[in-house]
């Protein structure tokens, strides 16, 4: 199965702040990469897919890169709507495999 | 709008089985695969599995055959997942998810299914 991993679990953060988080794939699956936001109580909601494209709806103060095995997340000018949970997920092979998730924290 | 409106939450008996739905609308339940994840606090998230409505076709992850079985009722555009022999590591929140027919990934996500089993 292919693990990913993030990092990192937790991140303190305030409020207008640009914050970017990493995923890493143990193996390339080449750009298969989907990002999911999670709120407390909440089921996951997609963000991102093929680590670069923008879901419908989502803001634009989202945007995700990267290739191969290492993959990010930036949230640009952070509002207080985006404090929740991060996973990303590969989607190249089965298993379907997510990460342990990046869970942002207000300072 | 699509939508996915889960079964509610079960308390069950170690040992028994329980059956969650996943009712859909908004879109042609036929043209999307729906998945299964679970969810808990120690291991995350975990993919159980998906099937095609259409033609009732699954795949699985290993970790999770012989333990839950994916269904469908395509007359009433509902998905359902089994679990059988359930013990206390099967208490979780269940989820399905809609697979995207262009972005192949989870682009719409029922609310979620609390199982728990405790004698």
């Amino acid at each position: 199965d292919i693990q990913m991993t993030q990092s990192p679990s937790s991140l303190s953060v305030s409020l207008g702040d640009n914050v970017t988080f990493t995923c890493e794939a143990s193996e390339n699956i080449y750009g298969f990469l989907a990002w999911y936001q999670q709120k407390l109580g909440k089921a996951p909601k997609l963000l991102i897919y093929g680590a670069t494209n923008l879901e419908d709806g989502v803001p634009t103060r989202f945007s995700g890169s990267g290739s191969w095995t290492n993959y990010s997340l930036t949230i640009s000018s952070l509002e207080p709507e985006d404090i929740a949970t991060y996973y990303c997920q590969n989607n190249h092979v089965y298993p379907l495999t997510f990460g342990s998730g990046t869970k942002l924290e207000i300072k | 709008q699509v939508q996915l409106q889960q079964s509610g939450a079960e308390l069950v008996k170690p040992g028994t089985s329980v059956k969650l739905s996943c009712k859909a609308s908004g879109y042609t339940f036929t043209s999307n695969h729906m998945n299964w994840i679970k969810q808990t606090t120690g291991q995350g998230l975990e993919w159980i599995g998906i099937i095609n409505p259409g033609s009732g076709g699954t795949s699985y992850n290993v970790k999770f055959k012989g333990k839950a079985t994916l269904t469908v009722d395509k007359s009433s555009s509902t998905a359902f997942m089994q679990l059988s022999s359930l013990t206390p590591e099967d208490s979780a929140v269940y989820y399905c998810a809609r697979q995207g027919y262009t972005t192949d990934v989870m682009d719409a996500w029922g609310q979620g299914a609390s199982v728990t089993v405790s004698s």
